[in-house]
């Protein structure tokens, strides 16, 4: 079975300033996918970033980066210039690729980050 | 494009009641999910549908908890009767093709007293 562990409860960042998010993940597929996901208060998921397992090359979507290591089963986020707007909760989640996998996110337990003025 | 729509938003019921939650995908999207969000679980997938077929309802947590796609464009979870237990945010996202991005819709909280 798969897991994914976000073992940084809560974190704060100062604005402007960069953070990174951890998360580890546990499978035996070689194929998959690993995401992403921001909850702000407002409550709605918001997809942040996306990394197919079979590329080598790190995702990157403006401000926000991946460090994938798929030998050691890591997928950290890197923030760049934070913003007020960042505060929110990070959930990092995995999912099996294949047509009848789809949407069976696993999910960490996430990290709520507080971005101060 | 409208997004996925839930509702309703947030709903208060008594224990013993039933619940029925609503939803509509996104429009040309063919894969539903129902999630659930509790502080103790996280978010859990419920039940999944491709073509309005279900196809993983393995987390479906007991009989209570049914879930219907009479069409492309609604899907209905129903808790029946409902327990104090089942209070939580419900989720339901669509994607194309049930592989790569899932779009949610902003939730249903549920309290069961």
């Amino acid at each position: 079975a798969q897991t994914v562990t976000q073992s940084q409860p809560e974190m704060s960042v100062q604005e402007a300033e960069t953070v990174t998010l951890s998360c580890t993940y546990d499978t035996s597929e070689s194929n998959y996918y690993l995401f992403w996901y921001k909850q702000p208060p407002s409550r709605q998921m918001i997809l942040v970033i996306r990394q197919e397992a079979y590329k080598q090359q790190n995702a990157t979507e403006n401000r926000f980066s991946v460090n994938f290591q798929k030998a050691a089963k890591s997928f950290s986020l890197k923030i760049s210039d934070s913003q007020l707007g960042d505060t929110a909760m990070y959930f990092c989640a995995f999912m099996k690729s294949g047509y009848n996998q789809g949407g069976k996110l696993i999910f960490g337990q996430g990290t709520e980050l507080s971005v101060k003025p | 494009d409208a997004g996925v729509i839930q509702s309703p938003r947030h709903e208060v019921t008594e224990m013993g009641q039933e619940v029925t939650l609503r939803c509509k995908p996104i429009s040309g999207h063919n894969s539903l999910f129902w999630y659930r969000q509790t502080m103790m679980r996280g978010l859990e997938l419920l039940i999944y549908f491709n073509n309005n077929v279900p196809i993983d309802d393995s987390g479906m947590p007991e009989d209570r908890f049914s879930a219907k796609m009479p069409n492309a464009s609604f899907s209905t979870l129903k808790i029946q009767p409902s327990e104090p237990r089942d209070s939580a945010v419900y989720f339901c996202a669509s994607s194309f093709r049930g592989a790569g991005e899932l779009f949610f819709g902003e939730g249903s909280r549920l309290t069961v007293l």
